[in-house]
């Protein structure tokens, strides 16, 4: 199994340009997360989806729009890109709340 | 509503034991450790519930006061590959669990 695959793994945009991130689980998991994480700090969750149809704002939402597309793909897109975006984001699934994490290898964004 | 880690980093001789310490200011659901290695993913290690004890690794153990809204992650005779940073990612109670807000993390180094 493939697990959470993430694309693209690296990107370098210009400030305004968009973008969408894309990711997608194979194992049949109900929720979907996107964290960002910045040098020397933990993971903070950007927007969320506890099932299919649904999407909830996270901790740091702004700048940011998702689509859950279907039970396996979840997307993370970037309207107008600032460099304060600059950092790694991580996709993950869960099977439901009681469950652990599954994250995907993470896509490195540099917007300059 | 960040959980607090403590210590920051530790260093330790191989075959040393170490504990890492996570607490949160709100009511918790559970707790999820997650170990992250330099470039890659996090990586689930063990959730807990409701003050119970889960023991995920053979050498990993963990606790949960729920009381204290305390966990405490217990790593004994450590070997070279428990080299990472450690997060633990607490879900409240408030939100009925439906997602993670992760701690700075804990930089743990194991030397020969």
């Amino acid at each position: 199994n493939a697990g959470v695959t993430q694309t693209p793994k690296f990107q370098v945009l210009k400030t305004g340009q968009s973008m969408t991130l894309q990711c997608a689980q194979d194992m049949n998991h109900n929720s979907m997360y996107w964290y960002r994480q910045d040098p020397g700090m933990g993971l903070r969750l950007i927007y969320y989806s506890a099932s299919e149809g649904t999407t909830d704002k996270g901790e740091v939402p702004n700048g940011y729009n998702v689509s859950r597309l279907n039970k396996r793909e979840f997307s993370l897109r970037l309207e107008s890109a600032a460099p304060s975006q600059t950092s790694v984001y991580f996709c993950a699934s869960s099977r439901q709340k009681d469950y652990g994490y599954t994250f995907g290898s993470g896509t490195r964004l540099t917007v300059v | 509503q960040q959980p607090v880690q403590s210590p920051q980093a530790v260093i330790l001789r191989e075959g040393e034991d170490a504990v890492i310490n996570c607490s949160s200011s709100k009511a918790l659901y559970s707790v999820h450790w997650y170990r992250q290695k330099h470039g890659e993913a996090p990586v689930f290690l063990m959730i807990l519930l409701k003050g119970g004890e889960q023991k995920g690794h053979e050498k990993i153990s963990a606790s949960f006061n729920e009381k204290k809204q305390q966990s405490s992650l217990y790593l004994t005779a450590s070997q070279l590959s428990y080299s990472g940073t450690y997060f633990c990612g607490t879900a409240l109670k408030e939100t009925s669990g439906s997602r993670l807000t992760f701690g700075e993390g804990t930089q743990l180094t194991v030397n020969p």
